[in-house]
C-alpha cells in the first residue's frame, strides 16, 4: 500500500485557520486521497476526499499538489470541537484493494 | 437518517470464549468493513463485505471471521478469545461498490471488547 507521512501533532488557536499537511510521494494514479478524523471515544468520521482537483465541502477544504505527492487539509476556522486525530489515507479506487490503511495521524489540539 | 449501528457497545468475555458482534449499516449502503483499534497497533483493517461476499481481508488469524446478510447487516465472530483481542471493533459502511469512485465510509461508534 502507498504510505502517507504526517506530523505527529499540531496546535491551533480557536477561530484561526488550520493547515494539516500530508505527504504521499508514492501515490499511484488510481489512489484517492481521503481524510478522516477521530474524536475522543468515537469512531472515525469522514471529512473529505479528492483525486486531482482541490475539493471543498461544509467541513473543510482539500488542497492537492499538482504532482499529487502531497495534500493539505484546511479547516477554515478551528473550533474546540475540531480537536481530534486526523488521518490522511490513500485508497485505491479500482476495486483491487479498497481497504483504508490508517497511519498514526495528526493529533490536533485547539487552544481557546 | 440513522447512522451505522453497532451492538453491543461494551462486552466482557473470558479467554477461550467466542464472541459475535453486530453491525447495521446506513440504509442503502451495501459495503460493510470491520476494523480493530488498539492503543499499540492503531486502526487495522479486518475484512470488507459487499453483497454478502467477502471482497477484501486483512492480516488477521482465522479466528476472526465475518459474514454479511441479504439486508447488508454484518456480523463478525472471534473464536477462542485471547487477551490481545481486547480492542475497540469498528464497523464502517459505504454507499458504492467496493473501491469504486472513491466513496467515503461512515463509521459506527464501535464495540469495546475486553477479554479477561
Amino acid at each position: 500500500d502507498a504510505k502517507t507521512t504526517q506530523p505527529n501533532s499540531m496546535e491551533s488557536n480557536e477561530e484561526e485557520p488550520v493547515h494539516l499537511p500530508c505527504n504521499h510521494s508514492t501515490i499511484s494514479g488510481t489512489d484517492y486521497i481521503h481524510w478522516y478524523r477521530q474524536l475522543p471515544s468515537q469512531g472515525p468520521e469522514y471529512v473529505i476526499h479528492g483525486l486531482t482537483s482541490n475539493v471543498n465541502n461544509r467541513m473543510a477544504s482539500l488542497a492537492i499538489a499538482e504532482d499529487r505527492k502531497s495534500s493539505t487539509l484546511i479547516l477554515h476556522r478551528a473550533t474546540l470541537r475540531d480537536a481530534a486525530v486526523y488521518y490522511c489515507i490513500l485508497r485505491d479506487h479500482t476495486g483491487a484493494n479498497s481497504k483504508l490503511t490508517f497511519g498514526k495521524g495528526i493529533t490536533l489540539s485547539v487552544r481557546p | 437518517k440513522a447512522g451505522v449501528t453497532q451492538t453491543p457497545r461494551y462486552l466482557i468475555k473470558t479467554r477461550g470464549q467466542q464472541v459475535t458482534l453486530s453491525c447495521s449499516p446506513i440504509s442503502g449502503h451495501r459495503s460493510v468493513s470491520w476494523y480493530q483499534q488498539t492503543p499499540g497497533q492503531g486502526l487495522q483493517f479486518l475484512f470488507e463485505y459487499f453483497s454478502e461476499t467477502q471482497r477484501n481481508k486483512g492480516n488477521f488469524p482465522g479466528r476472526f471471521s465475518g459474514r454479511q446478510f441479504s439486508n447488508s447487516r454484518s456480523e463478525m465472530n472471534v473464536s477462542t478469545l485471547e487477551l490481545g483481542d481486547s480492542a475497540l471493533y469498528l464497523c464502517a459502511s459505504s454507499l458504492g461498490q467496493v473501491g469504486r469512485n472513491g466513496y467515503g465510509y461512515t463509521f459506527g461508534s464501535g464495540t469495546r471488547l475486553t477479554v479477561v
